[in-house]
């Protein structure tokens, strides 16, 4: 599976928009990008994921670039709730042995 | 959305005694379900591929008789850690997988944290 790279921290003002990057530049054309967060001490979320269109749901939007080689995870009005680790992945669909890096934990603030 | 549940969500254990921990998928079918593990601080690490009615596939560096996993049916599998030790305490996550579903998400559970005295 490609590799991600995403900043190990970010800020957000509560009611603000929370955007977090992620690279993928070795996405492959059958990979699929899933973001998926992790508040502490629980089990993982899953959030949104996207092949090549860019994608919402009642959590997120999901921008991906048109060469495919980075996304943007956007939380519209982030919350006091949405402080957590967000991970971005990628993976082949069908294979589910994902692999998790470090991710971005989000702090947002009062 | 679909909901796995995890049991026991905490366990404290004797150094030598086994842990089992059950992870369900409560409103669908899992063919596949994964078991983690999860040190402070760090990221989620596959243990192992929990597959209905076969063996499980272990990833590398991961003691399959020391890990003991069952998925006997397609709502649930059980991971037990056998003669538990300090360092086997960790945080453990399982998640699963709808059968039949293409690229959809995967169900986490809630965790289990399992301390070993």
């Amino acid at each position: 599976d490609a590799k991600t790279t995403q900043p190990p921290s970010m800020d957000c003002a509560e009611g603000r928009a929370a955007n977090l990057p992620c690279n993928h530049s070795t996405i492959s054309g059958n990979e699929y990008v899933y973001w998926y967060r992790q508040i502490h001490s629980q089990g993982p979320q899953y959030i949104i994921h996207g092949l090549k269109n860019n994608e919402t749901n009642e959590m997120a939007s999901l921008i991906i670039t048109e060469d495919r080689k980075s996304s943007t995870l956007i939380l519209p009005h982030a919350t006091l709730r949405d402080t957590a680790v967000y991970y971005c992945i990628v993976n082949a669909g069908n294979n589910r042995k994902l692999i998790w890096g470090l991710g971005t934990s989000l702090a947002v603030n009062p | 959305g679909a909901v796995v549940s995890q049991h026991p969500s905490r366990v404290i254990c004797k150094s030598g005694t086994s842990v089992k921990i059950e992870c369900r998928s409560l409103d669908f079918q899992a063919t596949t379900m994964f078991w983690y593990r999860q040190f402070p601080k760090q990221s989620l690490m596959l243990m192992a591929t929990s597959n209905e009615g076969s063996k499980a596939t272990y990833e590398q560096g991961v003691e399959k008789d020391k890990f003991l996993i069952n998925h006997a049916s397609l709502t649930l599998s059980t991971l037990t850690v056998t003669s538990a030790h300090p360092e086997d305490s960790s945080f453990y996550i399982c998640s699963a997988r709808e059968r039949e579903v293409g690229t959809g998400e995967l169900f986490f559970g809630e965790g289990s944290r399992l301390t070993v005295l």
